[in-house]
């Protein structure tokens, strides 16, 4: 079936450092939807990102993935990170009507 | 825009009681989810319908049970609560395949 796999666990980085979380998927479908969602402490999460076709770069609130179908990826990366990118970052597969999520990867950024 | 109720926000259960779990939307969504979340686990699907009175198996269905009898609404049922199961469930819908998801705000479960 469909599965998504994430960068594991928390991902810890000083305060302007770039981010690169990472997302691995496997599908049957041959035209899946790829998210990023963000939930911050006590929130539900929302979506960050949305892919678009193959190999064309998405881009919101400083936050950029694209989608490689060549080896089903799609990472989320920021070239600076701010104290209020600290969240948990969910990477999700659409194929159809169902939608799994990978298991979440914790970042952490400090001063 | 358009908002997702989840009732109730906070549920204490004993081991062995069937439990139920609420959800609203008024976006007028077509399709509705149910996922349980966990420390370290992601977001695990446990039901979801693609419309009016359609019920899909997720990835984590036994032990629950759901109904959808009507558009805006989408409940869920733990058949029997697991002694010191503490999780949140989050009712999610969209409208179309490659839409984004809305989330609700969660019921948070305690089971005793």
């Amino acid at each position: 079936g469909d599965s998504v796999t994430q960068t594991e666990g928390l991902v810890t980085l000083t305060e302007g450092l770039p981010v690169m979380l990472n997302c691995t998927y496997q599908t049957i479908y041959s035209n899946p939807f790829l998210f990023w969602y963000v939930q911050h402490l006590n929130e539900s999460p929302r979506l960050l990102l949305k892919s678009f076709t193959d190999n064309k770069r998405t881009e919101h609130q400083g936050f950029h993935a694209t989608l490689h179908k060549s080896s089903s990826s799609f990472h989320l990366q920021k070239s600076s990170a701010q104290l209020s990118d600290s969240a948990l970052y969910y990477c999700a597969l659409s194929g159809g009507y169902k939608v799994v999520f990978g298991s979440g990867t914790r970042l952490l950024v400090s001063p | 825009g358009g908002i997702i109720t989840q009732t109730p926000k906070f549920l204490i259960g004993q081991e062995g009681q069937k439990l139920t779990l609420k959800c609203q939307q008024n976006f007028n969504h077509d399709t509705m989810y149910w996922y349980r979340q966990d420390s370290g686990k992601g977001l695990r699907l446990i039901y979801y319908s693609i419309t009016e009175n359609d019920l899909q198996k997720g990835d984590l269905s036994e032990g629950y049970d759901a109904s959808r009898e009507k558009k805006s609404s989408f409940s869920l049922t733990v058949t029997s609560a697991q002694k010191n199961e503490m999780a949140v469930f989050l009712c999610a819908s969209k409208q179309g395949a490659s839409e984004r998801l809305f989330f609700g705000h969660g019921t948070k479960l305690s089971v005793l």
